[in-house]
């Protein structure tokens, strides 16, 4: 399943599913960006990063994908697990602003056994 | 070994009141921060502070104060509380780029 994160939507997907969570990043400046996961009652985790000089990166079960042109950013989850049902949050640094990093909306990731 | 740790976890209180949240880190880390989540879930960064310097204040009320005694702890102040203060509020702290996160601190205005 696929959602775009603006203001906090769901996606649900069954388990053994791949899953898509998009986002809009605002700052054409920015050259660095993180996805972080948050689990209930919890605080944010560093899931994976990726630099404006790369268009894909891969890990553990996640791929994240950088489109510039358009300022679009997604995680995919392979063969996503109950465990992997959280809020995904994008974040984007502010190189001219002390490079602090913003967060985007979020996206609820909901997963069905 | 927690990484970031923040107390009080929950926090209850009238408005009006003034109230510390606390803030360590242990990972030697040179940049400290504060963040407020909604209850829509979104994450909104107050301030930072790196070697004891403010460094982004975002548009906060100057109710809130953000003290840091050194470079391991960051504490938030909030005074005369009002009921849109009640948010969860997180301490974050990042060497580079990636920012490890707290438990977070529920703080409730009734």
């Amino acid at each position: 399943g696929e959602s775009v994160g603006l203001h906090l939507p769901t996606l649900s997907v069954q388990e053994g599913d791949n899953s898509i969570i998009n986002c809009a990043y605002s700052n054409s400046a920015s050259d660095y960006f993180i996805w972080y996961k948050q689990e209930s009652g919890k605080g944010p985790q560093f899931i994976i990063d990726i630099r404006s000089n790369m268009d894909k990166r891969q890990g553990q079960r996640v791929t994240v994908l950088l489109n510039k042109t358009v300022k679009h950013l997604s995680l995919q989850i392979a063969a996503t697990q109950p465990g992997d049902s959280a809020v995904y949050f994008c974040a984007e640094n502010f190189p001219y602003n002390n490079n602090d990093m913003r967060f985007g909306a979020g996206t609820r990731l909901t997963v069905k056994p | 070994d927690t990484a970031v740790s923040q107390t009080p976890k929950y926090l209850v209180t009238q408005m009006g009141n003034d109230k510390s949240i606390k803030c360590e880190q242990n990972l030697g880390h040179d940049t400290m921060y504060w963040y407020k989540q909604d209850s829509k879930k979104f994450l909104k960064i107050m301030f930072s502070y790196n070697n004891k310097e403010l460094i982004i204040n975002e548009t906060v009320p100057n109710r809130f104060s953000p003290k840091s005694p050194d470079k391991a702890h960051l504490n938030l102040h909030i005074n005369s509380l009002e009921l849109g203060d009640s948010a969860v509020y997180f301490c974050a702290s990042s060497h580079l780029d990636e920012q490890y996160f707290g438990p977070g601190t529920r703080l409730t205005v009734t």
